[in-house]
């Protein structure tokens, strides 16, 4: 199985940067999702790492180093509506089953 | 349609009864998911459907959890002789074969009584 750590609860000011870390410990990596999930709706998916490095997105980026089981979230130009749940997802290959592990995210809280 | 679409959307229920969660999982998606979140807790994987294979039923917590797809398509879960610790909204996700994002359905938010 995989570990999945990220913090619980963050703030930042709109306007602002603010990056989520997400660190995981697993034997057959695949992939790292990250999505995001308003109160009360479905995760969305906002980004797909598999090799190392950037990926950006508009206003998003998502950067991941295998070697060192970490990843994290990139949030430019905060918004109020960027206030969010932000879920780290790993996906191992162990069994064949590919199956994304959840950690329990990171609560994400834009004030004026 | 053009998501995933899970009913019903609420469903309370007294304890020891059986319930039936269904979802609807987007056009041509072989891969489907099921997930349950409880309050303030990430989501935990249940079982996973890939096409014709066997589905993986690791995640099942208890054999009162079963779960089918029928022709490839809709699925649904079944939990029988629901317990209070069963409360929890249920969601269900499909990924296609192209990229790797899961698209999730709306959830279907299940309270035991």
């Amino acid at each position: 199985g995989q570990n999945i750590d990220q913090p619980t609860e963050m703030t930042a000011t709109e306007g602002a940067i603010v990056q989520i870390n997400c660190t995981y410990q697993t034997s057959g990596f695949n992939g790292l999702f990250w999505y995001q999930q308003h109160a009360g709706e479905a995760p969305t998916f906002l980004s797909y790492n598999v090799l190392d490095g950037l990926e950006e997105k508009g206003r998003f980026s998502s950067f991941l180093s295998r070697s060192k089981g970490y990843s994290y979230l990139l949030l430019k130009e905060l918004q109020m509506k960027d206030s969010a749940s932000y879920l780290c997802a790993v996906r191992d290959r162990t069994g064949g089953s590919y199956i994304p592990t959840f950690g329990r995210g990171t609560s994400l809280i834009v004030h004026p | 349609g053009a998501g995933v679409s899970q009913s019903p959307s609420n469903k309370v229920t007294e304890k020891g009864k059986d319930v039936e969660l269904r979802c609807d999982p987007i056009s041509g998606h072989t891969a489907l998911y099921w997930y349950r979140q409880s309050l303030g807790q990430g989501l935990e994987f249940l079982i996973y459907f890939q096409g014709n294979s066997a589905p993986d039923k690791s995640g099942l917590p208890s054999d009162r959890f079963s779960a089918e797809r029928t022709g490839g398509s809709v699925s649904t879960l079944t939990i029988q002789r629901t317990q209070q610790e069963d409360s929890a909204v249920y969601l269900c996700a499909t990924m296609g074969t192209g990229p790797y994002e899961q698209y999730f359905g709306p959830g279907t938010r299940l309270t035991v009584t």
